[in-house]
């Protein structure tokens, strides 16, 4: 079945680093969501990426799908501590995304 | 609005008990999932439903879980007989489906099951 890993699977920043999660299917995928899910919370959802090679931005957060379909990654630019957190990719296909393994993120002041 | 509305949000039971979680969708929301979350398999897609009916339901670990969805407005997910491995964190998203096509989904807090 489809398959979406994400890397890495941790990683510690000092506040102002920036951070990069990779996201990659096994499959070609019709479209992709990104969420964030705070510690104890719930995921909630960052952005949609629809077109092949598309780049979105959102403040310091930005978000590209590559041009094959298969791989997304979002960049944080100078993280703050606000930024602690599990993010997800999450596949889409036909009426149903497949979550990714996650990044977890933390930042030390 | 609301938002997704789950309950329980901690349930805790003795092995071999039956445990039914309960989910109120966004209200005009045609599309329902549950989704299970543990630290060793992540957020593992269960069952979902579009306009009340199961579409798939391959998720489903084995023959002691079921879900329902009666309506627009409610959806359980029951486990018959409770085992100490179904401990995790249950969600449930909805979102508004168009042409076959996902659209954000929106989470509820979650219940929190731990099963002893």
């Amino acid at each position: 079945g489809q398959q979406v890993m994400q890397i890495p699977q941790y990683q510690h920043v000092q506040e102002g680093e920036d951070f990069t999660t990779y996201c990659n299917s096994s499959t070609t995928l019709s479209n992709i969501q990104w969420y964030k899910q705070r510690p104890g919370g719930h995921p909630v959802f960052l952005i949609q990426l629809v077109k092949s090679g598309e780049v979105k931005k959102q403040k310091r957060l930005t978000f590209q799908f590559g041009e094959a379909k298969k791989n997304s990654s979002l960049h944080i630019t100078a993280t703050q501590t606000t930024d602690v957190g599990t993010y997800f990719c999450a596949g889409g296909g036909t009426y149903k995304y497949i979550f990714g393994t996650g990044t977890r993120l933390k930042v030390l002041a | 609005d609301a938002g997704v509305i789950q309950s329980p949000r901690h349930e805790v039971t003795e092995m071999g008990q039956e445990v039914t979680l309960r989910c109120k969708p966004i209200s005009g929301h045609n599309s329902l999932f549950w989704y299970r979350q543990t630290m060793m398999r992540g957020l593992e897609l269960l069952i979902y439903f579009n306009n009340n009916v199961p579409i798939d339901d391959s998720g489903m670990p084995e023959d002691r879980f079921s879900a329902k969805m009666p309506n627009a407005s409610f959806s359980t997910l029951k486990i018959q007989p409770s085992e100490p491995r179904d401990s995790a964190v249950y969600f449930c998203a909805s979102t508004l489906m168009v042409r076959a096509t996902t659209g954000e989904l929106f989470f509820g807090e979650g219940s929190r099951l731990t099963v002893l």
